[in-house]
């Protein structure tokens, strides 16, 4: 089963318009939430994330919203840029578990047009 | 400079053979990770450690070795018991605490199976 879902697989934005990638999670023990970016042949670089006792964390141009009432989360990126064209996974984790072992949703690909 | 080290980038390998892939950190990290992504597939958990000497499977462990014998080093082991071993390898690596959860990947290697 998927505890983590990030159901759009690929996304297409205009240059200076904004990015929204959604992630949704079932295990309600997850109470840490991360945002990678990858591109093609390379390792995931750490972009972003938000503990369950918040609902924002915002860095430049990269925020993310969490919901937990709904399971979801959302990477909002303003504005978009050519080089934001990457991989997104999101990422949850049980502090509480642990082992801190991170589980990953298949990911959305972006595409930002110049 | 800090960081974590696969090696190699590319590895060629006939059936049957066993193979073993190198992850070297620097980052004084505790815990350590081997994810494998495929198409489609997101990155899923082969194995991971917490501490120097011990390891758990993770989700998709069938097929695979690890060791730990030093905090800086965790090699993966591919054997011929792995029905589909072609695929990208991650190895990861964080200090698993509550106050800094975030992993860090390496390159990846892209191991092919003939």
């Amino acid at each position: 089963d998927q505890q983590v879902k990030q159901n759009s697989p690929s996304l297409s934005v205009q240059e200076g318009r904004i990015s929204i990638l959604n992630c949704d999670y079932t295990n309600s023990m997850f109470d840490y939430f991360l945002w990678y970016k990858k591109y093609p042949a390379e390792g995931p670089t750490f972009l972003i994330s938000i503990s369950s006792i918040k609902d924002k964390n915002e860095d430049g141009r990269f925020t993310v919203f969490l919901n937990k009432s709904a399971k979801h989360l959302s990477l909002h990126i303003v504005p978009s840029q050519p080089g934001d064209s990457a991989v997104y996974f999101c990422a949850a984790q049980n502090s509480g578990g642990s082992n801190y072992k991170l589980t990953f949703g298949k990911g959305t690909l972006l595409t930002v047009n110049p | 400079d800090g960081g974590i080290t696969q090696s190699p980038k590319y590895l060629f390998r006939k059936e049957g053979q066993n193979v073993t892939l190198s992850c070297e950190q620097n980052l004084n990290h505790d815990a350590m990770y081997w994810y494998r992504q495929d198409p489609g597939q997101g990155l899923r958990l082969i194995y991971y450690s917490q501490i120097v000497n011990d390891f758990q499977k993770g989700d998709i462990a069938e097929g695979y070795s690890v060791s730990r014998e030093k905090k800086e080093s965790f090699p993966l082991t591919v054997t011929s018991a792995q029905k589909n071993p072609t695929a990208f390898y991650l190895c990861a690596s964080s200090f698993g605490t509550l106050a800094f959860p975030e992993a860090f990947f390496g390159q990846g290697t892209r191991l092919t199976v003939v």
